[in-house]
Parts: C-alpha cells; structure tokens; sequence
C-alpha cells in the first residue's frame, strides 16, 4: 500500500533563517505532489504542485521554492523565512488519474519566531 | 479561476442529529471532481465522499451524504446520526479534470461541534 511521510512534525525556526520541509511517497510511481499552507480562516492554501520531476508549478508568489530532486521526494524550502511564513504545511500526492483524492501526510507546524 | 466557498465558519449539532455543512464552487467547466475531507484535533485530513460531476446520483458512504446540485453549483454534505467522532474541521474541494493541471482546490472549512 502506499504511504507518506511528511517531516518534522513540529518546528520552530527565527525570522531571516532557512527552511527545509521533506515529503517522501512509497508504494506507486510517479505520483502527482502538492504542497499545501494551512492558516486560520483561509482553508487550505495550494503552493506548489509537481507531476513529474523536475516539474514545479507555484500558485502564490512567495519567499518559498519547491523542488522534486527524486520521483517520489518533493521539497518545500526558503531561503530567509518571514514572520508570516508561520503555519500548517501539508504535502499530498494523488496517482493522477481523474478521480483521485488527495492523501495527505501528517503536516509540519512551522512557528517563525 | 475555480473558487469554493463555505458559508459557514462553525455549526453545531447534537449527538444523534443530522447536520448539512454548505459548499458552493464557481467553474466554467462541465467535467470535474468534488470531495468533502474530515480534519479532526489530530490534523490528519480524510478523505470523506467524492462526487463526479458527470453523475447525477449523489453520492452517500454510510451517514454521509451529499446534495450535489450543478446547475446551482452547490454541494453539501449531510451527517446523520452525528458522533461525537464527528467533531472536527470539514473541508470542502474542487478538482479540475479537462485543463488537465490536477489542482485540488479548497474552501475555508467549517468547524463542527457536536454537542453531548
């Protein structure tokens, strides 16, 4: 069966510092990725969203860039995080096919401090 | 662009009741997905229902339900029997087929408490 595992589960980093979240899927190929920002009264947030490697597509321009160096690794990063960088992240993947659902991993609660 | 709207911030609903939690979304396309997704405390989201928008049918897994309205636009999802293991954010979702991007997009969420 398929799974995924998001990391760390909690953090806490200062403002001006850099950022590296992980999200790694086992159990299929090619899976289509998503990274996702939970806020308080905005739903869930698309960032980024990748359907094959090397393939990033960013919906909010921002201080964070997304990479996906393996097929099944996706990668939320910042160079220098914002007071407002502060929030829930998750990743997802789908198989792609038309009527999949999204399966997330636990998330990661970023507090820039 | 696609949007989804949830009108309600918070509802509640005594144990044993039925509740509808409101969704609306704005498309132009015919062809598209819809998914209503649980978030309790733990903040693991689950998966709900899905609906095809082709398929008239609503479509219901154990006491969930949904009234998928097209033409309205409109999507609810319906719990009945509620739980106190029902309690938790629900998030409704659109998902684009025909541009071919595979965007899920969400609503805001409604919190749902459900009262002993």
């Amino acid at each position: 069966s398929q799974t995924i595992h998001q990391w760390p589960a909690t953090l806490v980093q200062p403002v001006g510092s850099p950022l590296s979240l992980e999200c790694t899927v086992e159990g299929t190929s090619n899976p289509n990725l998503y990274w996702y920002r939970q806020a308080a009264g905005r739903g869930l947030q698309l960032l980024f969203y990748s359907v094959g490697i090397g393939q990033i597509s960013s919906e909010v321009p921002q201080n964070l860039s997304a990479s996906r160096p393996q097929d099944r690794q996706f990668i939320l990063s910042s160079k220098k995080l914002l007071l407002s960088d502060s929030g829930f992240y998750l990743c997802a993947w789908s198989p792609g096919r038309r009527n999949s659902p999204l399966h997330f991993g636990n998330g990661t609660r970023l507090t820039v401090t | 662009a696609q949007t989804v709207t949830q009108s309600q911030p918070e509802m509640s609903v005594q144990e044993a009741e039925t509740v509808t939690l409101s969704c609306t979304y704005d498309t132009s396309e015919s062809d598209y997905y819809l998914f209503w997704y649980k978030q309790p405390p733990s903040r693991q989201m689950i998966l709900v229902i899905r609906q095809e928008a082709y398929k008239q049918q609503n479509a219901t897994e154990n006491r969930f339900s949904v009234n998928f309205q097209k033409a309205a636009k409109s999507f609810s999802l319906k719990i009945s029997d509620s739980q106190l293991g029902d309690a938790a954010m629900y998030f409704c979702a659109y998902r684009s087929v025909p541009s071919g991007t595979y965007k899920y997009i969400f609503g805001t969420g409604t919190r749902l408490k459900v009262l002993a």
